[in-house]
């Protein structure tokens, strides 16, 4: 079965400029996951899907990050414009149950982001 | 607000004794608790996971306890090895299914 697929793996970008990730979560997972890694941190949700709706999105920075999940398979997640701060690694994840409840996560590598 | 704290950020043990991680947190009431392990540059990988209503899980050598009152998960690894060092996070979730909340995560270094 393959796993969580995330690309790019690594990106690099000066302040301001644009960046987007993209993740194809397993076959038949309904439920994605974006999280933010800082370096020493635990990873911070981003944003939740069930489909392609979005469950939650509290915690997006929602003037500079946008996310969708067309057709509720793959899924994009994109900044603009980046700060210092947002220098972090991207995790995708996907859950094989509805809502997300009591599952495992499977996560992808991660897309590692440097802002200079 | 919600806090969820992994009891030290490193801990060093010999090969072959067993390594306990801590896992508190506040204000949060988990339906379930999830441990995984990250190694560097590799997204987490699940290991164990345990419900409220129950007292203890094992895996292989892995042992995992969950005590609401005290409102603390401890995570277990007998017979350390080498290949055992790694990030181990905590995660909780609740009933409305909402996403995991993880922890700063403990790193776990076994030495031979």
């Amino acid at each position: 079965e393959a796993g969580v697929a995330q690309s790019p793996r690594y990106k690099i970008i000066e302040k301001r400029q644009s960046v987007a990730f993209w993740c194809n979560p397993i076959s038949g997972h309904a439920t994605l996951y974006w999280y933010q890694q800082i370096l020493g941190q635990g990873p911070k949700l981003l944003i939740q899907f069930q489909n392609n709706g979005v469950v939650d999105d509290s915690q997006l920075p929602k003037d500079r990050f946008s996310a969708e999940r067309l057709k509720g398979v793959d899924s994009t997640l994109k900044i603009q414009p980046a700060k210092l701060e947002d220098s972090a690694v991207y995790l995708c994840a996907s859950s094989v149950l509805r809502g997300g409840n009591t599952g495992e996560l499977f996560f992808g590598e991660g897309s590692r982001l440097t802002v200079l | 607000s919600q806090k969820i704290e992994q009891n030290s950020e490193a801990l060093n043990i010999q090969e072959g004794k067993t390594a306990t991680l801590t896992c508190n947190y506040t204000n949060y009431s988990p339906a379930y608790l999830q441990w995984y392990r990250q190694d560097p540059g590799r997204g987490p990988v699940f290991l164990l996971l345990i419900r409220e209503n129950e007292k203890e899980k094992r895996k292989e050598r892995l042992k995992v306890t969950f005590d609401t009152t005290l409102k603390q998960s401890l995570f277990h690894i007998t017979a350390s090895q080498p290949a055992d060092s790694a990030t181990y996070l905590c995660a909780l979730g609740n009933q409305a299914g909402t996403a995991l909340i993880f922890g700063k995560g403990t790193t776990l270094s076994v030495s031979s």
